[in-house]
């Protein structure tokens, strides 16, 4: 079996601050690991993904995301917020292998203060 | 190239109705997975195609089914409409089955309401 939790359904930012996304995983094997973006009225743009390779994935649009076994986490990040990036943004998880479903997190919003 | 294109963008149905929304995936992309969106319950799988054969399956009731053609194109169905089937379906495209090696390439959904 496998979840994802994704930590405040909301998060709030000033424009230049860091953003920190939270997600923790629950999978029985070694996982395969997502962050999605959604902006409003579109489907899912993938961000960055983890497939057992270096632990530390950089993706689209300045974000980055570590994997950190020991606390099974996939945490978002990126240095300098813009309003270009509030929107939507989904952790998920599968395992690796096979025809294997994904599992997404329930979401969170990033507002972008000005 | 072209994206995953889903038609209808918006449909209005009553409880009892039956509904048919569509999925073109990208060109050269085989396989085809739905995922049903509501603000309580995040994205949920439906189902996967693949060479018009389903390859996996979500915990839907049997009112929820779908269907690949032979140009990879894809259907989902869903009878006897529930107010509870009111969200945004969307579509997913991707080279290979499997979600989880394979880049999935999504549409801009479907905004179903159940009146």
């Amino acid at each position: 079996a496998q979840s994802v939790t994704q930590l405040g359904s909301h998060v709030s930012v000033s424009e230049g601050a860091l953003v920190l996304l939270r997600c923790n995983y629950s999978s029985s094997v070694p996982p395969y690991l997502f962050w999605y973006v959604q902006y409003p009225n579109q489907g899912l743009q993938l961000l960055l993904k983890y497939t057992s390779a270096a632990t530390l994935v950089k993706g689209i649009n300045g974000f980055e995301a570590e994997f950190k076994k020991s606390e099974t986490s996939f945490h978002l990040t990126k240095p300098s917020a813009h309003m270009s990036d509030a929107a939507e943004y989904f952790c998920a998880v599968s395992s690796s292998g096979g025809y294997q479903k994904v599992t997404f997190g329930i979401g969170t919003k990033l507002q972008v203060i000005p | 190239k072209a994206g995953v294109t889903q038609t209808p963008r918006y449909l209005i149905k009553t409880r009892g109705q039956q509904v048919t929304l569509s999925c073109s995936p990208i060109s050269g992309h085989r396989s085809v997975s739905w995922y049903q969106q509501t603000p309580g319950q995040g994205l949920q799988f439906l189902f996967e195609y693949f060479s018009e054969t389903q390859r996996n399956k979500g915990n839907f009731p049997g009112r929820f089914s779908g269907r690949q053609f032979s140009n990879s194109r894809s259907e989902m169905n869903v009878s006897t409409l529930e107010l509870g089937d009111s969200a945004l379906y969307l579509c997913a495209s991707s080279r290979f089955p499997g979600q989880g090696t394979n880049e999935q390439y999504f549409g801009p959904g479907t905004r179903l309401t159940v009146t």
